[in-house]
């Protein structure tokens, strides 16, 4: 079952804009994690933020949890195009255990 | 390399046979994961391990699936009988487990996909 649900399936833009991915869940979680894929490749962290947080930050990347409306942003500043990829929300809580559960996906591809 | 690895990359079999797979956490990491990612879907949970022990297992994994972690270290998944329904990419991660709400990184390795002709 899909615990995450990210929107849109897909997103063009051009290289220099922002990019912002979205992630919903249905239930509550300890944590929400990010992870990136390139094709054929394996899953790269990108970020976790715990259900206390509201925001954080890494480089290009500022992520956000709203636990009230149960969904969670990942918005990626002056993109390049080597940020080409799927982009995965992940989730783990009570519910689910210690296990990660995905959603489906975003697949950006930014243009040069 | 420290991170998750991954044996082999890359699997074509036929039919009925067996194949195996080997993940090689983190070397300081006690919980080990597999999850199953087919084209165009995020990756979907098989089983994990607790050091040795495997707490919990999906049932997506049939009983033609073992998992096994003798020593708490390495692990391999074994398909038997494959079927073209097992092609896929078999994704290991590991982490080291906290407490309570202390947000656990997952590392994933470069994953091994499975093609059954």
């Amino acid at each position: 079952s899909q615990q995450g649900e990210e929107d849109p399936q897909a997103l063009s833009i051009q290289e220099g804009e922002n990019a912002t991915m979205n992630c919903s869940y249905k239930t509550s979680i300890n944590n929400l994690q990010w992870y990136r894929q390139n094709s054929g490749r394996g899953l790269v962290h990108l970020i976790l933020i715990r259900s206390n947080e509201r925001e954080k930050h890494s480089g290009r990347l500022r992520v956000t949890l709203d636990t009230s409306k149960k969904s969670s942003s990942l918005l990626i500043t002056a993109s390049r195009a080597a940020d080409t990829a799927s982009y995965f929300c992940a989730t783990d809580g009570v519910e689910y255990g210690n296990k990660l559960v995905f959603g489906a996906g975003t697949i950006l591809r930014v243009k040069s | 390399d420290t991170g998750v690895s991954q044996d082999p990359r890359h699997k074509i079999t036929k039919r009925g046979q067996n194949v195996t797979f080997r993940c090689d956490p983190i070397s300081e990491h006690n919980r080990l994961y597999w999850y199953r990612q087919t084209l165009g879907q995020g990756p979907e949970f098989l089983t994990y391990f607790q050091n040795e022990a495997q707490l919990e297992k999906s049932r997506l994994l049939s009983d033609r699936f073992s998992a096994e972690r003798p020593k708490g270290s390495f692990s391999t998944l074994e398909i038997q009988r494959t079927e073209q329904g097992d092609s896929a990419m078999y994704l290991c991660a590991s982490s080291q487990a906290g407490t309570g709400n202390s947000g656990n990184t997952i590392y994933f390795g470069e994953g091994s996909w499975l093609t059954v002709v």
